[in-house]
């Protein structure tokens, strides 16, 4: 079993769209979680982080995090054609680290 | 405030050669983290520095090392370069303690041939 879990997709939504990503992981001792959005040749771009279980919102952004299913996901509305992109879960290591352990990512496609 | 620079951008190698990637973090982190991508694996920790130290390791062959400076500039080396190390090489900066500080340079895409 892979530490962190992702669908790799393609996801495909129509412009203006809520567009559902969701991630898996093993680690029960894992306390913070990360979603990165990674353009086509570019490095990976932190949009949300979360801690504690529940819902995060920034803008069209919702991070939601179930620690006791070990699943997190990140709801993007409204999704715009820019939205399209890899978007990448994180896990940060338990202990005293600052390595992040990520799934393979979801590509998402955001058809106008 | 400058970002997280890695030097060089591009570079191609060829298979048995060696090679070394710097990381020049933002101002005032202290831990350096090293990340490789790649198509077929995705992106996978290689190490961590702080404060000069290793502080963890990733499951990559001693062909690859780094180190860190006591301005915590990092370099990376990668000896006797084999065909799938051709990745993009990624260095991330925080503040240690505070994950939320990780962000990433641009990379440094290694091709090797």
């Amino acid at each position: 079993q892979k530490e962190v879990e992702q669908n790799s997709g393609p996801l495909s939504v129509p412009e203006g769209a809520i567009a559902s990503l969701n991630c898996t992981y093993s680690d029960r001792g894992s306390q913070s979680f990360f979603w990165y959005r990674q353009y086509s040749g570019k490095s990976p771009e932190l949009i949300m982080f979360i801690y504690s279980n529940g819902d995060k919102e920034d803008g069209r952004f919702t991070a939601q995090l179930n620690k006791a299913s070990q699943y997190v996901s990140l709801l993007i509305r409204d999704s715009q054609p820019s939205d399209s992109a890899t978007y990448l879960c994180a896990v940060l290591g338990s202990g005293n680290t600052g390595k992040l352990i990520f799934g393979q990512g979801t590509t998402l496609q955001v058809k106008p | 405030k400058a970002g997280v620079t890695q030097t060089p951008r591009y570079l191609i190698k060829t298979r048995g050669q060696q090679v070394t990637l710097s990381c020049s973090p933002i101002s005032g982190h202290r831990s350096v983290s090293w990340y490789q991508q790649t198509p077929g694996q995705g992106l996978q920790f290689l190490f961590e520095y702080f404060s000069e130290t290793q502080r963890n390791k990733g499951n990559f062959p001693g062909r690859f090392s780094g180190r860190q400076f006591s301005n915590s500039r990092s370099e990376m080396n990668v000896s006797t370069l084999e065909l799938g190390d051709s990745a993009l090489y990624l260095c991330a900066s925080s503040l240690p303690g505070n994950p939320n500080t990780i962000y990433f340079g641009e990379g440094s895409w290694l091709t090797v041939v």
